[in-house]
């Protein structure tokens, strides 16, 4: 069965720290997005991407950075990880087309910076 | 500013009573509701969704309704059960707007708990 998947799903690091959270998926999806989920926030869009070598900023991208070599990846950089930046990452992905295709998200992977 | 609001962060309903969840959107150029619901620990999944050239759309026990004039939208669970207890975001999209294709604008969620 097709899947997305997330590694790790929890992470602990220190503030300054280059962390890279990494999504897979196997549904063939051109869309791929990552969000940050919050108390108070719900989920906010950091970065997307519509294709290989694709990659946009979305509302909260300060930070954060993203490539995209392949269909399959689209691994989530923090270049000096900070404290604001724990939080819970969702990796989601979505045939290409519109918001009217269904976006499949990943299990999560909860941050900890310290 | 939010774009898509869930004014209420909880709600808490009786085992096969209604529940009741209500979203307000902002930008009328959104043409595409969608409802997701989140269990902890898990991802989001898809649960029901309306275009908006629909005002209803049912899906067994979830209804989803949409007041375009009011910008309001509401999901609608008969009845309620033990295990729809979760957070609900609603989410909105277009594609006209900002020129995007497939992204979704989020609200902050409602966590329903269906009391047995």
């Amino acid at each position: 069965d097709a899947e997305i998947t997330q590694s790790p799903r929890h992470k602990i690091t220190e503030t300054g720290r280059q962390v890279t959270l990494a999504c897979h998926q196997t549904w063939n999806h051109n869309n791929m997005f990552w969000y940050r989920q919050d108390l108070g926030h719900g989920l906010r869009l950091i970065h997307y991407s519509y294709g290989v070598q694709d990659t946009n900023k979305g509302e909260v991208s300060d930070g954060y950075s993203v490539s995209r070599s392949n269909t399959e990846d689209l691994p989530l950089t923090l270049e000096s990880a900070a404290s604001s930046q724990t939080s819970v990452y969702f990796c989601a992905s979505s045939e290409a087309g519109g918001p009217y295709n269904e976006q499949f998200f990943g299990p999560g992977t909860r941050l900890t910076v310290l | 500013d939010q774009q898509v609001k869930q004014n209420s962060p909880s709600l808490s309903v009786q085992e096969g009573r209604i529940s009741i969840l209500n979203c307000d959107y902002t930008n009328s150029m959104f043409d595409y509701f969608l409802w997701y619901k989140k269990y902890p620990a898990e991802g989001p999944t898809f649960l029901i969704s309306i275009s908006s050239i629909k005002d209803k759309n049912e899906d067994g026990r979830f209804t989803v309704f949409l007041n375009k004039s009011a910008k309001h939208l509401s999901l609608h669970i008969v009845p309620s059960q033990p295990g729809d207890s979760a957070v609900y975001f609603c989410a909105a999209g277009s594609l006209r707007y900002g020129g995007s294709q497939g992204n979704l604008i989020f609200g902050k969620g409602t966590k329903l708990s269906v009391k047995p």
